[in-house]
Formats: C-alpha cells, structure tokens, sequence
C-alpha cells in the first residue's frame, strides 16, 4: 500500500530557530514529492517540487530534499519566523502521474 | 484568473441533500484534481480529469459522488443524497498539463451535512 508519513505531527520552535520537517513514503518509485503550507481555513500553497531525477530544491529559507532509495524527504527551514507557522504537507506521485498522495501534515508553530 | 477559485467557499445541507460544489482552474490547465480533507486526516484523492481523456474516478468514495468537467475548463463535483460523513473541505487543484506537474490548489469549499 502507497503511504506518506509525516513526524511529527506538531512542532513548536522559538523564532530564528533552523527546524527540519520529515516525510516517508513506502515506494521508491515515484514521479515527483512537493511540499505544501496550508493556513487555517485557507486552501494548499505549494512551496517546492522535486522531480525524481533530483536530489533537493530551494527556495529562499526553504530548502527540500529526497532519497529515494530511503523513501525520505526532508523540508529544511532557516531562521523561522512567526509567520512560517502553518501546516506543512507532503504529497507524493507513486508513478500513476493521476494524483499526489499526501501525509497528514506537520503543525508546525514559531515561538515570537 | 490568477489562481484557482472554487464556490462556494462554506456550504451547510441537511442530510438527504444533493449538493454542487463548483472549481474554476487557472486558464490553460488541462488538467484537473478533486481532493477532500476530512478533519484530522491527510487530503484524499477523489477525481483527476485530462483534457478530453475519460477521467480517472478510482478515488470517489461511492456512486453519490460524480464529477464533470465542461468544455475543459470549470468543474462541478455532485454529492447525492449527502451523509454526515461527507462533511469535510473539498479541494479542487489544477496543472498544466497534468503527467505529475506541480499542482496549484483553490481554497477549497468546506461543506457541513446537519
């Protein structure tokens, strides 16, 4: 079965801290991993893509990664601020190019 | 548009109705998602339309759900004779052109069956 997990569930970090997110996927053949924010009450936002063939993406403080063969991506955060408190999802293609598969997402909050 | 937009934003039905849930992709997007986040739970694939290809229904929770997609553009995701189990944020995305690309989400429409 194609799952995506993500640890922990909640984080809570004081501001200018580096935190790093994580996300685990059950099959290493994938098309592509993203990473999404989602505000309260508001829709997704996507952050970064990585395709296969990549290895990390960045993005301002944001920096992702993926291992493949460890079925591991990790979303780096540099210097947080309050306004980076959101939950952060991971979704991952499992090669069917159709629909991403998400994780149920790390609540993340910055400490003023 | 600038982004994708979906209607209405908030929906409150009693239980027994059928409802309608509309999505508007980014102009040009050939394809389109239809997701549902329940609350406590991960987003949950539901439909994926591509251009003129048949849609792809593997994710539709049961026949009370169908979707259309008209003139490969705006989207209309029906719930027939809705239960309270079908409340939760339905999210419609769009991209491109679809064969995995990075997906841009509307703000989804949260529906509460009574």
């Amino acid at each position: 079965k194609q799952e995506v997990t993500q640890i922990p569930a909640a984080l809570s970090v004081p501001e200018g801290e580096n935190l790093v997110l994580n996300c685990s996927f059950t099959d290493s053949a994938i098309y592509n991993l993203q990473w999404f924010r989602q505000d309260p009450g508001k829709g997704l936002t996507s952050l970064l893509l990585i395709q296969s063939s990549q290895r990390e993406q960045t993005s301002g403080r944001l920096n992702a990664s993926l291992d493949k063969s460890s079925g591991r991506s990790t979303l780096y955060i540099a210097a947080s601020q309050p306004g980076d408190s959101a939950t952060y999802l991971c979704a991952v293609d499992f090669n069917t190019g159709n629909q991403f598969y998400f994780g149920t997402g790390t609540s993340l909050t910055v400490i003023p | 548009g600038a982004g994708v937009s979906q209607s209405p934003s908030n929906k409150v039905t009693e239980k027994g109705k059928d409802v309608e849930l509309r999505c508007d992709p980014i102009s040009g997007h050939t394809a389109l998602y239809w997701y549902r986040q329940s609350l406590g739970q991960g987003l949950e694939f539901l439909i994926y339309f591509q251009g003129n290809s048949a849609p792809d229904k593997s994710g539709l929770p049961s026949d009370r759900f169908s979707a259309e997609r008209t003139g490969g553009s705006v989207s209309t995701l029906t719930i027939q004779r809705t239960q309270q189990e079908d409340s939760a944020v339905y999210l419609c995305a769009s991209s491109p052109s679809g064969g995995s690309e990075e997906q841009f989400f509307g703000p989804g429409t949260r529906l509460t069956v009574l």
